[in-house]
């Protein structure tokens, strides 16, 4: 198993500014994801963070947006860039564990007034 | 896009009910099938990787049931508690690395 140690677990935020969201794992692992949850959506992948190399994004989510770094094995952050309150949602990071599930950190609550 | 589809969207129980929930997906391509749980202000647990069609899997009082030719999965609930309460989610893997979830269930229990 491993453990994802997320933070900040919440914060409220002012339209137009930029939010740093820090995920580390326990154990090295060669992809790491980032998930968003807006309310009464479902979880979507925003990206996959392999270290060493830029992020993969999915459809409808950019680098300018999003930048994603992964320094090491072990560590990611995402930043939420020019916020507007359509960002406001629950963001997780992830990574699979041995047996191909996946272990989330709690998750960062966003608020964006 | 997947088209992932969980029903209900949401259920109340009464303690002592068992029940259980759907999750529909296009079935070309699969890979993998996964549950989870997630209880407000927790992290998503998994519950159950399934990849053979007709697989059945039980952690104690919850099992799921999975038919890939058809494109859904079953989760059951026997004798629910209010710590069962919980939004359920299910995630198709069918690509190797890339998960697409459900809108999940939000099941609540009442005592």
């Amino acid at each position: 198993s491993a453990v994802i140690s997320q933070k900040p677990s919440r914060d409220i935020c002012q339209r137009g500014t930029s939010l740093t969201i820090q995920c580390q794992v326990d154990s090295q692992v060669t992809m790491m994801f980032w998930y968003r949850q807006q309310p009464g959506q479902s979880l979507t992948l925003i990206a996959t963070a392999n270290q060493g190399s830029e992020a993969t994004y999915e459809s409808g989510f950019v680098i300018d947006k999003f930048p994603i770094s992964r320094p090491n094995l072990t560590f990611s952050t995402l930043t939420v860039s020019n916020m507007s309150p359509e960002d406001s949602s629950i963001y997780l990071c992830s990574a699979f564990g041995g047996t191909g599930e996946l272990f989330f950190g709690e998750g960062s609550r966003l608020t964006v007034l | 896009i997947l088209n992932v589809e969980q029903s209900p969207q949401s259920l109340h129980v009464q303690e002592g009910d068992s029940t259980n929930f759907t999750c529909s997906f296009p079935s070309s391509n699969f890979y993998a099938l996964h549950w989870y749980r997630w209880e407000t202000a927790k992290s998503p647990e998994a519950l159950f990787v399934m990849t053979l069609n007709g697989d059945e899997k039980k952690k104690g009082r919850i099992s799921a049931t999975l038919n890939t030719k058809e494109g859904y999965s079953y989760l059951y609930i026997k004798g629910s508690q209010p710590e069962d309460s919980a939004t359920y989610l299910c995630a198709l893997n069918n690509a190797g690395n890339m998960l697409t979830f459900g809108g999940g269930t939000r099941l609540m229990v009442k005592p």
